[in-house]
């Protein structure tokens, strides 16, 4: 069975860089795609980017400039950058993975997540 | 970007009724969209993939069906562990998106 857990910080400095890593375990990371998607308290998600197991990224538009996922699989891990923070970047942010299903992909494992507040 | 719609925002039921739950693509995303259920302080659980497809382990009572533009996730008799949110997710269209929520809870 497939499980995430994501580590990182709950607290950081507005303006400051967030850091997040999601480490999985009981599977292999090869041939899939990693995602972020974090959810503001009493909110709804946004899915955040994602990265291939090869290292091909992909990233939501508005957070671009400011957002890097990276990926280790010798450690089974992937991670997250969130630079210049501010506190609309306060979320439960949550680690993903996209399974296969007829060559098409979708959200099939989830870390528990982990909550992040900027403050000063 | 693609928006999706979902509707109702809120909906109040018993346990044993029937639940269909709407979400709409402002374009089409073809089939490529899922449904998630979410529990207080729980991450998502992927229920339905592809539109109309349960993924692994997830109970017959739950169905999604529709294509392009207007979807429907529909449980059909309410389960007391069935009372969550439930949000759509459509990857047809980059970049991805996910719906607002609709709260199922119990009347």
């Amino acid at each position: 069975q497939v499980q995430l857990q994501e580590s990182g910080p709950g607290l950081v400095k507005p303006s400051e860089t967030l850091s997040l890593t999601c480490t999985v375990s009981g599977g292999s990371m090869t041939g899939y795609y990693w995602s972020w998607i974090r959810q503001p308290p009493g909110k709804g998600l946004e899915w955040l980017g994602h990265i291939y197991y090869s290292g091909s990224t992909d990233y939501i538009p508005s957070l671009k400039s400011r957002l890097t996922v990276s990926v280790d699989t010798s450690k089974n891990q992937f991670s997250l950058r969130l630079s210049s923070v501010t506190a609309a970047d306060s979320a439960v942010y949550y680690c993903a993975r996209f399974g296969s299903y007829s060559s098409r992909w979708f959200l099939d494992y989830w870390g528990q997540g982990t909550l992040v507040t900027v403050s000063s | 970007e693609i928006v999706l719609t979902q509707s109702p925002a809120t909906l109040s039921l018993s346990p044993g009724e029937r639940a269909t739950l709407s979400c709409r693509a402002s374009q089409s995303v073809s089939s490529y969209l899922a449904w998630y259920q979410q529990k207080p302080g729980q991450a998502p659980r992927l229920l339905i993939y592809d539109a109309s497809n349960r993924a692994t382990g997830i109970p017959a009572r739950f169905s999604g069906s529709g294509s392009g533009t207007d979807f429907t996730l529909t449980i059909s008799s309410l389960e007391p562990e069935d009372f969550a949110v439930y949000y759509c997710h459509q990857r047809g269209n980059w970049p991805e998106t996910f719906g607002g929520g609709t709260k199922v809870e119990i009347k």
